[in-house]
């Protein structure tokens, strides 16, 4: 059910774009891919989502592959503050969110 | 507005007590979802409630168990503690809106 494929950690520079690819080769047409990240003792936090085409917030972007078995989720400019695990989350429930490992996210000042 | 409401956010209770933790969502939220997190299995969906109904149920055995108020509020119940349900326990809303879920700060329970 809802499986994903992300690295398991990825490491960025402050400032710079971090591109965190997720994997969702068993997609179906109506699934979103969700991106949600956690900050340390906190609880999740919606990132973004989308269905097919690119999606932009004041967050981040996301980009979504043409056949929709890739996506990835775009920072423009990391901070410090963005160091957490991210979740790519594939599905048409936003009440039944299947979380996988996720990608730690380690921010170098 | 105030965000989800996870009481209490510390719990240390001995095997084979019972335990019952609250949620209260966003105000106007229907919706409310719970998830257990653990080191070894990652956050991992318990049930969903909407309108006072169950509406999504994950792998977890009958002592775990929920319920949802007519203010939506919710709570979840774990009978015969064990262990293994040493975790944080997240509760997340979702509005009518239906385009993410706003989680609460989780309550951590360590059972001893």
């Amino acid at each position: 059910d809802a499986k994903t494929t992300q690295p398991n950690s990825m490491e960025s520079n402050e400032e710079e774009p971090v591109h965190l690819p997720c994997n969702h080769s068993t997609i179906s047409g109506t699934d979103y891919i969700h991106w949600y990240r956690q900050l340390p003792s906190q609880g999740p936090e919606y990132v973004i989502h989308g269905l097919t085409s690119n999606v932009n917030n004041r967050m981040a972007s996301l980009a979504i592959a043409e056949d929709r078995k890739s996506s990835t989720l775009i920072l423009h400019r990391a901070t410090l503050r963005d160091a957490a695990v991210y979740y790519c989350i594939r599905g048409r429930s936003y009440g039944k969110l299947t979380f996988g490992q996720g990608t730690i996210l380690t921010v170098h000042p | 507005k105030a965000g989800v409401t996870q009481t209490p956010r510390y719990l240390i209770k001995t095997r084979g007590q019972q335990v019952t933790l609250s949620c209260s969502p966003i105000s106007g939220h229907r919706s409310v979802s719970w998830y257990q997190q653990t080191p070894g299995q990652g956050l991992q969906f318990l049930f969903e409630y909407f309108s006072e109904t169950q509406r999504n149920k994950g792998n977890f055995p009958g002592r775990f168990s929920g319920r949802q108020f007519s203010n939506s509020r919710s709570e979840m119940n774990v009978s015969t503690l064990e262990l293994g349900d040493s975790a944080l326990y997240l509760c997340a809303s979702i509005g009518l809106e239906n385009t993410e879920a706003f989680f609460g700060q989780g309550t951590r329970l360590t059972v001893v």
